[in-house]
């Protein structure tokens, strides 16, 4: 079966810092990848999806990166934390075959302090 | 560009029914989907429809009219565990676009 990993939960970074969200994914090969954001009580915010290796599409210009370094790997990034990066960060998988439904990451509380 | 507008609350009894409106905007549409989120944990999945008409799991059922650019997700039998948050999404090629959520209460 598959499964998404999402780490770590939770992180306090200080303003300007840098950030590196880790995201895999097991048991499908070739999944399309997203990077959403939610503000405390918001909708979710598409930042980045990726339908392969090296293949990022930006949704909203901003303060941070996305990389794909392998097929089942995702990496959200930033060089240097700004106030508003806070937020509910969440990595989702789906399959291109069918795309139908999206698969989510437990998600990562992020708080820039 | 893309757009979804759903209502931010709703309210309910326990036991009653409940509709939740979506209405989007969007190039290259696919389908709409429904997905639950509570409080502190992440959205997962209830249905899609893809094609017109009504689909139906158990309590939960969702509608899509494409022509009018329109669907919902109807509640059936609310329970309290049903409180929490609904977003419908659309799926326009590879992305798959969120609305804002409707949050759902429910009264005893």
């Amino acid at each position: 079966s598959q499964t998404i990993h999402q780490w770590p939960a939770t992180l306090v970074q200080p303003v300007g810092s840098p950030l590196s969200l880790e995201c895999t994914v097991e048991g499908t090969s070739n999944p399309n990848l997203y990077w959403y954001r939610q503000a405390a009580g918001r909708g979710l915010q598409l930042l980045f999806y990726s339908v392969g290796i090296g293949q990022i599409s930006s949704e909203v210009p901003q303060n941070l990166s996305a990389s794909r370094p392998q097929d089942r790997q995702f990496i959200l990034s930033s060089k240097k934390l700004l106030l508003s990066d806070s937020g509910f960060y969440l990595c989702a998988w789906s399959d291109p075959r069918g795309n139908t439904e999206a698969f989510f990451g437990q998600g990562t509380r992020l708080t820039v302090v | 560009g893309q757009s979804l507008e759903q209502p931010s609350e709703v309210t309910a009894v326990e036991g009653a029914i409940v509709q939740i409106n979506c209405t989007y905007q969007t190039s290259g549409f696919y389908g709409l989907s429904w997905y639950q989120q509570h409080d502190g944990g992440a959205p997962t999945f209830l249905s899609y429809n893809a094609l017109d008409g009504l689909e139906e799991t158990g309590r939960f059922s969702s509608f899509l009219s494409r022509s009018d650019s329109y669907g919902y997700l109807l509640l059936q039998e609310l329970q309290m565990k049903d409180s929490a948050s609904y977003f419908c999404a659309v799926l326009a090629g590879d992305k798959i676009i969120f609305g804002k959520g409707t949050r759902l209460h429910i009264l005893p």
